[in-house]
């Protein structure tokens, strides 16, 4: 089914450790993001993509970091991470870059740092 | 300061009201998205606004650029659109959330 693939779903880490949350979607889309959920807040804009090669910080990319090596693809990695960082992390991507078309949402990723 | 505020923040029905939901924004936008966020979590695209009006179903969202509003309609409600409701607006690059409507419609 074409959409946006998000995995894990559920990741529990320790303070300090890394990850990396994997975004891919199979629609050919130019513009892929990463949304952070938080209780009583917006989601809010963490790191996002025009196309391959080409990323640009949001509202909140302070511990993360981001590569768009090909269309398909988008990665969010934690390189240290801290309790501050849990909550739902969502992916999109939309076709085109002027907002003017539908967004398609991953499913989530639910991280706890403890 | 919020970019985007909508109102209410919860709203109960009961099943075949007319529901309304607010969104007032403060930026320029290119554009204006309705999402809608299950209890379980995942999040649909409902609506993508530059002018005017739209209709699916019965959803109905309208925006009124001049005055930085839109708002959200959901005629003969059902309890299966409970959810969350979110107003979403695009300026430049950056995309800007409002906390979400918290929908009920009882049976």
């Amino acid at each position: 089914n074409a959409g946006v693939t998000q995995t894990p779903k559920f990741q529990v880490l320790k303070t300090g450790q890394s990850m990396t949350l994997q975004c891919a979607q199979d629609m050919n889309h130019e513009y892929m993001s990463w949304y952070r959920q938080d209780p009583g807040m917006g989601l809010r804009l963490i790191h996002y993509s025009v196309g391959a090669g080409i990323t640009d910080q949001g509202e909140v990319p302070n511990g993360y970091n981001v590569s768009r090596s090909t269309t398909e693809d988008f990665p969010l990695r934690l390189l240290s991470a801290a309790p501050s960082q849990t909550s739902v992390y969502f992916c999109a991507s939309s076709y085109e870059t002027g907002g003017l078309y539908g967004y398609t949402f991953g499913s989530g990723t639910r991280l706890t740092v403890v | 300061k919020n970019e985007v505020e909508q109102s209410p923040q919860n709203l109960t029905a009961q099943e075949g009201e007319f529901i309304t939901i607010n969104c007032s924004y403060s930026v320029g936008i290119s554009a204006l998205h309705w999402l809608q966020q299950h209890p379980g979590g995942g999040i649909v695209s409902l609506f993508m606004l530059s002018s005017g009006k739209k209709k699916h179903g019965r959803l109905i969202a309208t925006i009124n650029i001049q005055e930085k509003h839109s708002s959200l309609h959901i005629t003969a409600s059902h309890p299966r659109d409970s959810a969350v409701y979110i107003c979403a607006v695009r300026a430049g690059n950056q995309f800007y959330f409002g906390t979400g409507t918290s929908l009920t419609v009882i049976p």
